[in-house]
């Protein structure tokens, strides 16, 4: 079983759905759960970043972890054109361990 | 957020040539930084740990003579590319963590002629 799941497959919405992410991992340890959003040929930009479950909110953005379940999700609310990114989903174990990736959502907003 | 810097974000060099990039946390100290690979529409794939005033550990299968870290500061990491050749042509980001968070660099695309 994979440390990290995250179906890659292209994501195509149109302007002002709500995008839903989700990844789900294996390891028990992971006690930080984040959010990236990437542009193409840019660096990772921390979106969302939360170690426990529960919602978390932050303007559009509202990350989701079920601890039980090994499951993470982000949803996107009122998507625009600029959202348009790839989204990986990342975990450690705190301290200086590794972030643990899933493979990323690209996800295409159509005005 | 942290800031992390990253210099420079774009080069070309020769084959044969030796290739710096540096890393930089601006606003905060970070004893361990990360250097990764990242291939066109892939995930993002870690080279080596840096940590300030040691050795850095690299990850199986990366040669730690060609990619030279050095960690001289708590603010600086530096990733020296060693004779690139066209197949080390690819996208290298850092990364500092601030706390538990984890910040990027905007990253370096280096092209191998």
């Amino acid at each position: 079983q994979k440390e990290v799941e995250q179906d890659p497959g292209p994501l195509s919405v149109p302007e002002g759905a709500i995008v839903s992410l989700n990844c789900t991992y294996s390891n028990s340890a992971f006690q930080y759960f984040m959010w990236y959003r990437q542009y193409s040929r840019k660096g990772p930009e921390l979106l969302m970043y939360t170690y426990s479950s529960g919602n978390k909110e932050d303007g559009r953005f509202t990350a989701q972890v079920d601890k039980s379940s090994k499951y993470i999700s982000l949803f996107i609310r009122d998507s625009q054109p600029s959202d348009s990114a790839t989204y990986l989903c990342a975990f450690h174990q705190g301290g200086n361990n590794r972030l643990a990736f899933g493979k990323g959502n690209q996800v295409v907003v159509i005005p | 957020g942290a800031v992390v810097s990253q210099h420079p974000s774009w080069v070309i060099c020769k084959s044969g040539t030796s290739v710096k990039i540096e890393c930089r946390s601006l606003d905060f100290q970070a004893t361990t930084m990360f250097w990764y690979r990242q291939f066109p529409k892939q995930s993002l794939m870690l080279m080596a740990t840096s940590n300030e005033g040691s050795k850095a550990t690299y990850e199986q299968g990366v040669e730690k003579d060609k990619f030279l870290i050095n960690h001289a500061s708590l603010t600086l990491s530096t990733l020296t590319v060693t004779s690139a050749h066209p197949e080390d042509s690819s996208f290298y980001i850092c990364s500092a963590r601030a706390g538990s968070e984890a910040f990027f660099g905007q990253g370096t695309r280096l092209t191998v002629v």
